[in-house]
């Protein structure tokens, strides 16, 4: 009930190109979904985040797609950059008075020339 | 940018030895939080920390684990005894108190060793 699917586990891309991770979960409760880049050696950074009343929000190269009655959301990075190359998890939440993040499995995104 | 430190960015120790992880959080946050992640793996909850209580621990978190904030600005995690399986990276992550909005920030972590 708690987990957060997520979908492809690597991902190669071409420089230029689209790359879409895709995640899924099970609890209705969840109201935050946020989508976390790590470099190695690094801390989870935000990247973008949705909440489930919107289908869709957009910043720069990176959007987040959300269907709710299928409860799935979607990072979609265009015009992908060998900088992009990182792992990145979504995570979802449930609102307040329920703090913890349940994290995907994580994408390792590798970019390449 | 405001950042989360963490220190020691590596620590090694030996089965059933505490270790002391410290963290400084942003300085007007007001909710904090420890996870952890095994090498390779997702990054799991274990605990979070508002008002100098505990107000949600996993079922990671064990009586082997306590935290503290003993000043106004470090956040520890202790562990009292140990084991190989504990060797993951650590992650201490703050909120400001409009947390419904915003993101964690996380710390870069601390890697423990345990041998």
């Amino acid at each position: 009930q708690q987990q957060v699917k997520q979908s492809p586990q690597s991902l190669i891309v071409q420089k230029g190109g689209i790359s879409i991770i895709n995640c899924a979960y099970e609890n209705t409760a969840f109201d935050y979904f946020p989508w976390y880049q790590q470099f190695p050696g690094k801390g989870p950074a935000l990247l973008i985040a949705i909440r489930p009343d919107v289908s869709e929000k957009k910043e720069g190269r990176f959007t987040i797609s959300f269907n709710k009655s299928a409860k799935q959301f979607s990072l979609h990075i265009m015009d992908s950059q060998p900088g992009d190359s990182a792992t990145y998890f979504c995570a979802a939440r449930v609102g307040f008075g329920n703090e913890k993040l349940t994290f995907g499995t994580g994408t390792r995104l590798t970019i390449i020339p | 940018e405001p950042e989360v430190t963490q220190t020691p960015s590596h620590q090694v120790t030996q089965m059933g030895q505490e270790v002391i992880l410290r963290c400084v959080p942003i300085s007007n946050h007001l909710y904090f939080y420890w996870y952890r992640q095994i090498l390779g793996q997702k990054v799991e909850f274990l605990v979070s920390f508002y008002n100098n209580e505990i107000s949600e621990k996993s079922e990671i978190f064990d009586d082997q684990f306590s935290v503290e904030r003993p000043d106004g600005s470090n956040f520890t995690l202790k562990i009292r005894s140990t084991k190989l399986e504990d060797s993951a990276m650590y992650f201490c992550a703050s909120n400001r108190k409009d947390r419904a909005n915003y993101g964690y920030t996380f710390g870069s972590g601390t890697r423990l060793t345990v041998v």
